[in-house]
């Protein structure tokens, strides 16, 4: 049973998009869901987080909008650029320790 | 700044063998994580530590055994290897509810 799921396994934008990507959760007591974005041969790297008292969280191009009813958040890249190109894993909380993550969305930026 | 510094970076083993891995970290986090991951599956969570000396299973313990020697250092140990197998075993470590951050990763392969 996967606890949190990301819809698309692959995504592919030209250069100047936005690209979104999409992200559901089952468990209603997860409240942090923090993005990481990783590169060949590299750790994940934490891009950006939201709590879920909120619906909304910008930085810079990038910003995650939060539907708590819903159990579903996305990530959206605004101008997207070729070095965006990356694998991007959502993550979720089940407590103030447990981070669960879905499989991973490969971001493809065509020039 | 700090650093999460796996070791080896890359690591052959022989099918049956035990095999330790090992992180230290200099943030002072007090929560470390040991995850697994494999193409297309994601991230999948061996063992945590939320303080020196605990030991949390996560959804892949089986087949492993962990140790938090020390605040700064977390290993993990394969405890036999399987034969063909190959994956990349991130560390991580964070403050409570707080996003882990990640090292660059064991490339495991055994032959």
């Amino acid at each position: 049973q996967q606890q949190v799921r990301q819809s698309s396994q692959s995504l592919t934008v030209w250069e100047g998009e936005t690209a979104i990507l999409n992200c559901s959760y089952e468990n209603s007591a997860f409240d942090y869901f923090p993005w990481y974005q990783q590169f060949p041969g590299e750790g994940p790297a934490l891009l950006i987080a939201i709590r879920s008292v909120s619906d909304k969280k910008e930085d810079g191009r990038f910003t995650i909008f939060f539907n708590k009813r819903e159990k579903n958040l996305s990530l959206h890249i605004k101008d997207s650029q070729p070095g965006d190109s990356a694998t991007y894993f959502c993550a979720a909380n089940t407590n103030a320790y447990k981070v669960i993550f879905g499989k991973g969305t490969h971001l493809h930026v065509l020039p | 700044g700090g650093i999460i510094t796996q070791t080896p970076k890359f690591l052959i083993g022989q099918e049956g063998q035990k095999l330790t891995l090992k992180c230290q970290q200099n943030f002072n986090h007090d929560t470390m994580y040991w995850y697994r991951q494999d193409s297309g599956k994601g991230l999948r969570l061996i063992y945590y530590s939320i303080t020196e000396n605990d030991l949390q299973k996560g959804d892949l313990s089986e087949g492993y055994d962990a140790s938090r020697e020390k605040k700064s250092s977390f290993s993990l140990t394969v405890t036999s290897a399987q034969k063909n197998e190959m994956a990349v075993f991130l560390c991580a470590s964070s403050i409570a509810n707080q996003a882990p951050l990640f090292g660059e990763g064991t490339r495991l392969s055994v032959l």
